[in-house]
């Protein structure tokens, strides 16, 4: 069983506009992270946000977290083609710290 | 010192060969993970180590999956005998734990068993 799980399961949306996913976990974490993931390929780390912060920014990307609602989600704001690609939440949890465990993640396809 | 390594990048086998794959971390970090990804989702934990000690196995698929980190170095994911339901992705990262900068991936060893 996974821990995370994202929400939608496919996005499909036009260049400059924001896209937004969510991630709803089980069990209490140290902190959630975002990666991306190219078709075929490994994945990247886009942010870790810890559990006692409720936002973060970086570049594009703004990442909150609601511990009391065990949800996070993710925006990519004017999104570019280039953007396409799978997203991913990971925890990591308070009785496994540094091990994380990942959804099944979101599907986004930027069109131009 | 340019990311984590995996190799081979694809490896076609006969079922009931044996495999084994490669993964070369980032030299400075102290933990290495083992996943295993299926087309449309999300890695799935098999196994990791904290420099050569292996903390984790219970999450081997089966007694034919076994990993090593000799010397806390390189790692190998060995699986025996395979079959046609082990063919996926298998993803190698490594970390610096209580960094807290998250995970670096490798490109993953894409198995396919005929």
């Amino acid at each position: 069983s996974q821990q995370g799980e994202e929400d939608p399961q496919a996005l499909s949306i036009q260049e400059g506009e924001n896209a937004t996913m969510n991630c709803s976990y089980k069990t209490s974490i140290n902190n959630l992270q975002w990666y991306r993931q190219n078709s075929g390929r490994g994945l990247v780390h886009l942010i870790l946000i810890r559990s006692n912060e409720r936002e973060k920014h970086s570049g594009r990307l703004r990442v909150t977290l609601d511990t009391s609602k065990k949800s996070s989600s993710l925006l990519i704001t004017a999104s570019r083609a280039a953007d396409t690609a799978s997203y991913f939440c990971a925890t990591d949890t308070t009785d496994s710290w540094g091990k994380l465990q990942f959804g099944a993640g979101t599907q986004v396809v930027v069109t131009p | 010192d340019t990311g984590v390594s995996q190799d081979p990048r694809h490896k076609i086998t006969k079922r009931g060969q044996n495999v084994t794959f490669r993964c070369d971390p980032i030299s400075e970090h102290n933990r290495l993970y083992w996943y295993r990804q299926t087309l449309g989702q999300g890695p799935e934990f098999l196994t990791y180590f904290q420099n050569e000690a292996q903390l984790e196995k219970s999450r081997l698929l089966s007694d034919r999956f076994s990993a090593e980190r000799p010397k806390g170095s390189f790692s190998t994911l060995e699986i025996q005998r395979t079959e046609q339901g082990d063919s996926a992705m298998y993803l190698c990262a490594s970390s610096f734990l209580g960094q807290g900068s998250g995970y670096t991936f490798g490109s993953g060893t894409r198995l396919t068993v005929v």
